[in-house]
């Protein structure tokens, strides 16, 4: 079991640029979750997915992020058009399906991102 | 979404027990409490969940109130690797998605 992977695990680039963070969930954990965490406060939900199904997307993700699970397996972020209060950790989180309810999330590293 | 209420910081002695509080007086019935911790430079990481009934882990223990309007996660002997943010998070049964407060910092005393 080698846990979430988050790639890369900074990323430094300059307002109105595009960038794309990739994650990969723990095998055969079907449900794949972002978040964003600014300095000093707790992860903020941004969307999930349950295989390669987007079942719920946060109102504060505007249309500049965009986000993927294609084949079910890793998933990609992505973010247009960058802006200063784009500054933050990504994080990357995953959970298997069975018996019982998902109570357990496990999370990645998380990607920093600056916006200069 | 329902809200918790956590103290901003506590500080322990290490090999102590420590009790960490959340009120929650908004939650419903079918909503579930669940407590992940922040080490330095980490993502969260799962300590416990519960319903209803006190619960307890490797971990740690969860005592939640009767009305369960409150509940307190309780670890047995602080260590110095229990340094950490800790959020108490209140999940609906129709949800998958965790909704963080801003948590309580607790410190460990060598």
């Amino acid at each position: 079991d080698t846990g979430v992977s988050q790639n890369p695990r900074h990323k430094i680039t300059k307002r109105g640029q595009n960038v794309t963070f990739r994650c990969d969930p723990i095998s055969e954990h079907n449900r794949l979750y972002w978040y964003r965490q600014t300095l000093g406060q707790g992860p903020e939900f941004l969307t999930y997915f349950q295989n390669e199904a987007q079942l719920e997307k946060s109102r504060l993700l505007s249309d500049r992020f965009s986000a993927e699970r294609p084949k079910g397996s890793f998933s990609t972020l992505e973010i247009q058009r960058t802006e200063q209060g784009d500054s933050a950790m990504y994080l990357c989180a995953s959970s298997p399906t069975g018996a019982g309810e998902p109570y357990e999330q496990y999370f990645g590293p998380g990607t920093r991102l600056t916006v200069t | 979404d329902a809200k918790t209420t956590q103290p901003n910081s506590m500080e322990s002695n290490e090999e102590e027990p420590v009790h960490l509080p959340c009120n929650h007086s908004t939650i419903s019935g079918t909503d579930y409490i669940h407590w992940y911790r922040q080490l330095p430079s980490q993502g969260p990481e799962y300590v416990i969940h519960g319903l209803t009934s006190n619960v307890n882990n490797r971990m740690a223990s969860l005592a939640i109130a009767e009305d369960r309007k409150s509940s307190t996660l309780i670890l047995h002997r602080a260590t110095l690797r229990d340094a950490a943010v800790y959020y108490c998070i209140l999940r609906m049964d129709s949800s998958y998605k965790l909704i963080f407060g801003s948590g309580t910092r607790l410190l460990v005393r060598p």
